[in-house]
């Protein structure tokens, strides 16, 4: 099973900065990682898949990258609706499929 | 536009049959090549993938004693069992798509329902 690690655990920003957020799997998931969104009572949103591409809506402040084992997604200048939990996720090895424990963007 | 929503019990005791049924609007699971997905969400912690039914099933190791997944011959919906519940399954379960076996991210989800295991 691939084990997906994110740093940091909370990243407090304050809006209009820019956000980076790092995602690292345990072996090369070459550029198989999905990037997601969770609000409070709400169910993830994707936002980027293929490591870089954007989903169908996003925002072009949200952007991905990286390939192998180091991923990054960045913000480019937060805004006060991008508040909330960030999951990486694998999806390169067989099943299972793994998500990472998870960054909370918060209010600096 | 594709949706999906979850429906059961929200309250199971110890060592009852956890099922969940997923209503999928929009789509059809028995068209399109897509993989109908289990997650779930331990309160306040990540995310868990517990399996997909795509024509065939595929379960995460750690759960594939007590899981199984079907979907019904009308296309509109697919289900979870997960039997032998303990305080340890207690989550909030979500249904989602994914797009194919190679390219699997989650595009559509579930709202999520929490079920609570408590005797």
């Amino acid at each position: 099973e691939v084990v997906m690690t994110q740093s940091p655990g909370t990243l407090s920003v304050s809006p209009g900065e820019r956000a980076t957020l790092s995602c690292r799997a345990s072996q090369s998931v070459f550029v198989n990682v999905a990037w997601y969104q969770q609000k409070p009572g709400q169910a993830p949103r994707l936002l980027i898949y293929g490591a870089s591409t954007r989903a169908t809506g996003v925002p072009a402040r949200f952007s991905g990258s990286g390939s192998g084992t180091e991923f990054t997604l960045t913000i480019s200048s937060l805004q006060s609706e991008d508040f909330a939990v960030y999951y990486c996720q694998q999806y390169d090895n067989r099943p299972p499929f793994t998500f990472g424990p998870g960054t909370k963007v918060d209010i600096k | 536009q594709v949706l999906l929503q979850e429906s059961g019990p929200g309250v199971l005791k110890p060592s009852q049959t956890l099922s969940l049924t997923c209503t999928v609007s929009g789509g059809s699971i028995n068209r399109g090549g897509y993989y109908w997905t289990w997650i779930r969400q331990h309160p306040g912690k990540g995310l868990e993938w517990i399996g997909y039914i795509s024509g065939s099933t595929y379960y995460n190791p750690s759960l594939e004693s007590r899981v199984s997944i079907s979907g019904d011959t009308s296309g509109s919906r697919f289900s979870l069992k997960l039997t032998s519940v303990t305080a340890a399954d207690t989550a909030v379960y979500f249904c989602a798509r994914a797009e194919s076996y190679y390219n699997h991210y989650f595009d559509y989800w579930g709202q999520g329902i929490l079920v609570t295991v408590s005797s």
